[in-house]
């Protein structure tokens, strides 16, 4: 099946550093990947979507100088949080899908960042 | 952004015991999905839905897309521990290939 991953499974840096996360699809292509957010016991919000080639498109209220986002390769995606603060401490979760968006997205593992 | 509603929010049931639990939206969707949460893991599909009235299986998990496309209902049979986790369910919409969450359902199943 679908095999997403995601490095590192946590973080923790102190405020100012700048935080790279890495997801990969690893047994199929994808040209288009998303990026979540989740804070404690809410939902999954989407930040932006990563397309291969191209720049990502970032939802409505997400800072895109702050959580930069590159997609060099076509099982590759990486979102760099840049400047991070206390508040951007949360749990990021990419997802991407080996069949089109009607069969649902496979997520990876997410990742825990812990910003001091 | 916009979420969609599950309910009940959280829930303790008895181990063997049936659950059921829903998700509505005021907008209609062509895709229904239901996804389950572990902690500190990311989502795992449990059941996808593309039709109205369509009723879909997976082992004890019975989901259902509902008639007037604006809800889905999960169902989950005889409880067992490890079914503790949250609950999630996604829509799509025509013309789109972003999926817009449910705000959750945690399951805790006593033993």
């Amino acid at each position: 099946g679908a095999v997403v991953s995601q490095h590192p499974s946590r973080v923790i840096c102190k405020s100012g550093t700048s935080v790279k996360i890495e997801c990969r699809s690893l047994d199929f292509q994808a040209t288009t990947m998303f990026w979540y957010r989740q804070f404690p016991k809410q939902s999954l919000m989407l930040m932006a979507t990563s397309n291969e080639g191209s720049k990502a498109t970032y939802e409505q209220g997400v800072e895109k100088d702050k959580f930069l986002i590159n997609h060099a390769s076509l099982t590759l995606s990486t979102l760099t949080v840049t400047s991070a603060h206390p508040e951007d401490s949360s749990f990021y979760i990419c997802s991407a899908s080996p069949q089109g968006a009607a069969y649902g997205y496979t997520f990876g593992s997410g990742t825990r960042l812990t910003v001091v | 952004g916009q979420q969609l509603n599950q309910s009940p929010q959280s829930m303790f049931i008895q181990e063997g015991e049936d659950v059921s639990m829903n998700c509505t939206s005021s907008s209609i969707f062509n895709t229904w999905l239901w996804y389950k949460q572990d902690p500190g893991e990311g989502p795992v599909l449990l059941i996808a839905l593309y039709k109205a009235g369509e009723l879909t299986s997976n082992g004890r998990l019975t989901a259902q897309f509902g008639i007037t496309r604006k809800d889905s209902f999960l169902n989950i049979s005889a409880s067992i521990p490890s079914d503790v986790g949250i609950y999630f369910c996604a829509g799509l919409a025509s013309g789109t290939y972003k999926y817009i969450f449910g705000t959750g359902t945690r399951l805790k199943v006593l033993a």
